[in-house]
């Protein structure tokens, strides 16, 4: 596709189940972000990944929080025993390279209930 | 402690109002970038400034990068209500992950 696809849209979850949160980069893009964001907040920084590197995981929260991507393809964020403290949108971005700038999906909107 | 500190935090003006926006930093960036987010979507890229003193221009926009490229402006001309928006500003200092600033509230009535 044209840009970054994030699935689902909207999540509502029950407290203590896990989630998998879904992001198709746009093809080529070697770097790719995932970040979270409360209600009238900032941009929270949880992990990097840049081609075939190790990827950078000091913002995850958690160790119940966990990503993977394959190469330079979909990466899924995983939520284990989610919490309310859990509820944001989750954005992800892709970029051809760590300097240039970042297309965003529209994001996944988690809700723990 | 921010490592991008964005001034001001809310901005509500009136349809035609020229209005800057500030984002400011201690360290040193190889560049910086500006992106404007509309409720419900993610952030938008507007424009990436890279050399220190770089001024660049998008319609009514005008971006500039300080000389030591430690900050960067974001000056409307004639705001409109379509520039409504969150304006945050991002960069990599060093070689850390991309960082964003808490982001401008921007609100133009009309």
């Amino acid at each position: 596709g044209a840009g970054v696809s994030q699935s689902p849209s909207n999540k509502v979850t029950e407290k203590g189940k896990d989630v998998e949160l879904r992001c198709d980069p746009i093809s080529g893009h070697t770097a790719l972000y995932w970040y979270r964001q409360r209600l009238g907040q900032g941009l929270e920084f949880l992990i990097y990944f840049q081609g075939n590197s190790a990827p950078d995981k000091s913002g995850l929260p958690s160790d119940r929080f966990s990503a993977e991507r394959t190469g330079e393809s979909v990466s899924t964020l995983t939520i284990q025993r989610t919490q309310q403290e859990d509820s944001a949108v989750y954005l992800c971005a892709s970029s051809p390279d760590r300097d240039y700038g970042y297309t965003f999906g529209s994001g996944t909107r988690l809700t723990v209930v | 402690t921010q490592l991008l500190e964005q001034s001001p935090q809310f901005l509500s003006i009136q349809e035609g109002e020229n209005l800057t926006v500030y984002c400011n930093s201690s360290s040193v960036f190889s560049s910086l970038q500006w992106y404007r987010q509309e409720p419900g979507e993610g952030p938008v890229l507007l424009v990436t400034v890279v050399t220190g003193g770089e001024v660049k221009k998008l319609k009514r926009l005008t971006f500039q990068f300080g000389d030591a490229r430690k900050d960067s402006s974001l000056h409307i001309t004639a705001a409109q209500p379509g520039d409504t928006g969150l304006y945050l500003c991002a960069g990599v200092p060093g070689y850390s992950t991309l960082t964003f600033g808490k982001g401008t509230m921007l609100l133009v009535s009309p």
